[in-house]
């Protein structure tokens, strides 16, 4: 089946740092979309982004379809950031494996 | 409104219990899903749902029995569980089948 390979898996960061997010998937998932899960589980649509580039404030994404990956910009990183985050191929109804962010105050 | 609420939050249930989870959104999507997630995994996908009529079910024990009453309404039916079957419980609705998911809350199960 498809596999979605998400890095790194773990990153702690002090506030008011940037980072990128990879996902990573082994066949086309199509309708890609990033979540983030808040410490009481609910996932937050962040972007739903099949191709192409879009930004939302202090987060941006771009995704390469035909080289099979995406990516989320996080900058000036705040402590409400903290969480895990998700991309998922909606298309095919497959998450990635997630990245655990810690950011410290 | 972007929301799917879900309901109850929290639930207990012995293994001989019978219980139903209730999700509900009003944005007029035509598709709904129920994903388990367990603790430090991804969301997995258990049913689909698409203009009321179940789509995929991705070989999920009869044990859970989803039930689409109308467009806006989802409901999962638990029956003699297993505490494994302890977990996150996920609503979602999409316009259409596969594209942008809006999920709900949750409901977190505890079977004993």
């Amino acid at each position: 089946g498809i596999q979605v390979e998400q890095s790194p898996p773990d990153l702690i960061l002090q506030e008011g740092a940037n980072s990128t997010l990879r996902c990573n998937f082994s066949d086309s998932v199509n309708n890609l979309q990033w979540f983030h899960q808040n410490p009481w589980g609910q996932l937050i649509n962040l972007f739903y982004i099949p191709s192409g580039t879009k930004q939302n404030g202090r987060l941006s994404a771009t995704t390469v379809a035909t080289e099979r990956y995406s990516l989320l910009y996080i900058s000036s990183s705040q402590t409400t950031d903290s969480g895990v985050y998700f991309c998922a191929g909606t298309y095919k109804y497959i998450f990635g494996t997630g990245t655990r962010l810690k950011v410290l105050a | 409104d972007t929301e799917v609420t879900q309901t109850p939050k929290h639930l207990v249930m012995g293994m001989t219990n019978k219980k139903s989870l209730k999700c509900e959104q009003h944005m007029g999507h035509r598709a709904m899903y129920w994903y388990k997630q367990k603790a430090k995994k991804p969301p997995e996908l258990m049913f689909v749902y698409s203009y009321e009529k179940l789509s995929i079910n991705e070989s999920v024990p009869s044990r859970f029995s989803p039930e689409c009453p109308n467009s806006s309404l989802l409901n999962l039916h638990l029956h003699a569980l297993q505490p494994e079957d302890s977990a996150l419980y996920l609503c979602a609705s999409s316009q259409g089948q596969g594209v942008e998911q809006y999920f709900g809350p949750g409901t977190r199960l505890t079977v004993t």
